[in-house]
């Protein structure tokens, strides 16, 4: 079945460091969300891409969507401990009206002060 | 106030009980869903709901029941074939469906359900 992984599973990094996951599907996607989930809490919405190559910022967040549309990444540039949690990329599919996401295993960022 | 509310927020259950988690949203979403999330793990689709009185299973609904009587409202009940229920339960909803893709999914707080 359709597949969306990510990597790595786990970073550790200093304050101040990057950061960058990883998104990868087994098919082409419709467009790329990216959640966040602070420690016992529960995913928020940062970004959606839809087109092919395209490149979005937030900040120190950075965000691509590959040409193929079946990979994405997500750069923190210079961070912050307020940027620890899991990151989930969650693809939407092709071909009729759907709502369904395919989440990816997510990234558990921890960063050290 | 809007958005979605789970309730409650910790819940626990004899194995071999059926339980029902509850899940509210006042964001006149047409679409709910129902995620499992475990340690470590990303998030696994349950059961969804793309308008009212219409549902249908997800990657891994075994196990699980829910209803769409309401649009304000998509319950999910654990039944005890659920082989290993303790874990995360995260509902989300969004706006209906449409040809253009999936649109952006807000979640609600969760339920953690442990079952002894």
């Amino acid at each position: 079945g359709q597949q969306v992984m990510q990597i790595p599973q786990y970073q550790h990094v200093q304050e101040g460091e990057d950061f960058t996951t990883y998104c990868n599907s087994s098919t082409t996607l419709s467009n790329i969300q990216w959640y966040k989930q602070r420690p016992g809490g529960h995913p928020v919405f940062l970004i959606q891409l839809v087109k092919s190559g395209e490149v979005k910022k937030q900040k120190r967040l950075t965000f691509q969507f590959g040409e193929a549309k079946k990979n994405s990444s997500l750069h923190i540039t210079a961070t912050q401990t307020t940027d620890v949690g899991t990151y989930f990329c969650a693809g939407g599919r092709y071909g009729g009206a759907t709502n369904k996401l395919i989440f990816g295993t997510g990234t558990l960022l921890a960063v050290q002060p | 106030d809007g958005g979605i509310t789970q309730s409650p927020k910790y819940l626990f259950r004899k194995e071999g009980q059926n339980v029902t988690l509850s899940c509210e949203q006042n964001l006149n979403h047409d679409a709910m869903y129902w995620y499992r999330q475990d340690p470590g793990q990303g998030l696994r689709l349950i059961y969804y709901s793309q308008i009212v009185n219409d549902f249908q299973k997800g990657d891994i609904a075994e196990g699980y029941s829910v209803s769409r009587e309401k649009k304000e409202s998509f319950p999910l009940t654990v039944t005890s074939a659920q082989k290993n229920p303790t874990a995360f339960y995260l509902c989300a909803s969004s706006i209906g469906p449409s040809s253009g893709g999936a649109h952006e999914q807000f979640f609600g707080p969760g339920t953690r359900l442990t079952v002894l």
